[in-house]
């Protein structure tokens, strides 16, 4: 079974730039995550996907990031425009469905660093 | 405000000791708590959870242990191998489904 993909793998760009992650998920998993990493902390989720609707986007700074999952599949971060804060590592998630009292075990991709100059 | 913590940003242990990672946790409504293994350049790996309901879960060299009443969990290596050598997150989850992670610590396995 193939995992979470995710591309690319690496990305610099300035400040003010706009640039836009990809995520596709395992296959037939109902919920899609994306978080951000920053060095020395634990992924923070940024927003929740089940299915093709958001399930929660508290955290997402709206200002400056969009996410969309348009099929209920692939999704896609935007940040339009970058600030230095944003140098993070992106990962996406995925599970197979929400499942209340459940471990919502989630598989993660390999992520996208990103470097903001 | 952290919610899952994990104090110790490193820990050193021989090959074949125990490794004793622990996890404190501020919030009574996780209702279980997971562990992930991240090597450099990959993802997070799910490695081991528990249900709050229970206080031991052990799976092959990997067990965890719940204390409700501390708010701590820990996981215990036994024996330790430099295959091991990685960052461990603790996580947790309440009803919302998400999952809120400590900051890591990272277990260096020295043959």
């Amino acid at each position: 079974e193939a995992g979470v993909a995710q591309s690319p793998r690496y990305k610099i760009i300035e400040k003010r730039q706009s640039v836009a992650f990809w995520c596709n998920p395992i296959s037939g998993h109902a919920t899609l995550y994306w978080y951000q990493q920053i060095l020395g902390q634990g992924p923070k989720l940024l927003i929740q996907f089940q299915n093709n609707g958001v399930v929660d986007d508290s955290q997402l700074p709206k200002d400056r990031f969009s996410a969309e999952r348009l099929k209920g599949v692939d999704s896609t971060l935007k940040i339009q425009p970058a600030k230095l804060e944003d140098s993070a590592v992106y990962l996406c998630a995925s599970s197979p469905r929400l499942e209340a009292g459940g471990s919502n075990e989630q598989f993660f991709g390999p992520g996208t660093r990103l470097t903001v100059l | 405000d952290q919610q899952v913590k994990q104090n110790s940003p490193s820990l050193s242990v021989q090959e074949g000791r125990i490794s004793i990672l622990n996890c404190d946790y501020t919030n009574s409504m996780f209702d279980y708590f997971l562990w992930y293994k991240k090597y450099p350049a990959e993802g997070p790996t799910f490695l081991i959870s528990i249900s709050s309901i229970k206080d031991k879960n052990e799976d092959g060299r990997f067990t965890v242990f719940l204390n409700k009443s501390a708010k701590h969990l820990s996981l215990h290596i036994v024996p330790s191998q430099p295959g091991d050598s990685a960052v461990y997150f603790c996580a947790a989850v309440a009803g919302s489904y998400q999952l809120t992670f400590g900051k890591g610590t990272k277990l260096s396995v020295i043959p």
